[in-house]
């Protein structure tokens, strides 16, 4: 139980695209995701958190209109990354918590994006 | 603001040894502290989660410990194998349910 997929694994745009990330949770329901960012040889950093219905809470210095979320069901999450340039490029990881809250994070296996 | 510290940066051991791997965060106000392993160019596999009223955690080889106190974790692995090689994240939970994630440690074992 208590799994988590995201869609695309990996993707390749070219500057100024933009591109859109999926995160599911496969056999739970999900009030709270939360998307992560990891860079080459650094930890998770947590860029926002969307709760089913409401509008995303970010991070402080990320960008709300360049990172746009949307958490329409509790079982889907997307990502878009609006307008990307190189410095997006990154690992790209969501996890899902269930209905309980205040509980364990289930993760799901990243996006790699490279913006070229 | 939560700080989550990880020593050592990297670690090689040759297989077979018991090692530790340790965790530090700054604010003890935590609602639970969470173990990852993450293999090169993957997402995160939970291996163990202590709650703040517990004091450790055992899953196989693995044995995690808690205090609060002092703001320290530790991740205890016996008898290494080259399967273990990867790295190594704790992650503290606060009442925000935000996870604050330490570097990590990368773990080599030698076979």
């Amino acid at each position: 139980g208590a799994v988590v997929s995201q869609h695309p694994s990996w993707v390749i745009c070219k500057s100024g695209t933009s591109v859109k990330i999926e995160c599911r949770s496969l056999d739970f329901q999900a009030t709270t995701m939360f998307w992560y960012r990891q860079f080459p040889k650094q930890s998770l950093m947590l860029m926002a958190t969307s709760n089913e219905g409401s509008k995303a809470t970010y991070e402080q210095g990320v960008e709300k209109d360049k990172f746009l979320i949307n958490h329409a069901s509790l079982t889907l999450s997307t990502l878009t990354v609006t307008s990307a340039h190189p410095e997006d490029s990154s690992f790209y990881i969501c996890s899902a918590q269930g209905l309980a809250g205040g509980g364990e994070q289930f993760f799901g296996p990243g996006t790699r994006l490279t913006v070229l | 603001k939560q700080e989550v510290t990880q020593i050592p940066a990297a670690l090689s051991v040759p297989e077979g040894e018991n090692l530790v791997l340790n965790c530090s965060f700054t604010d003890s106000a935590i609602y639970n502290l969470q173990w990852f392993r993450q293999d090169p160019g993957k997402g995160l596999t939970s291996l163990l989660l202590i709650q703040s009223s517990q004091r450790e955690q055992t899953s196989g080889r693995l044995n995690a410990s808690l205090d609060k106190s002092s703001g320290r974790s530790t991740l205890y692995i016996a008898a290494s194998q080259p399967g273990d090689s990867a790295t190594y994240l704790c992650a503290a939970q606060g009442g925000s349910e935000k996870l604050v994630f330490g570097k990590g440690t990368k773990l080599t074992v030698n076979p």
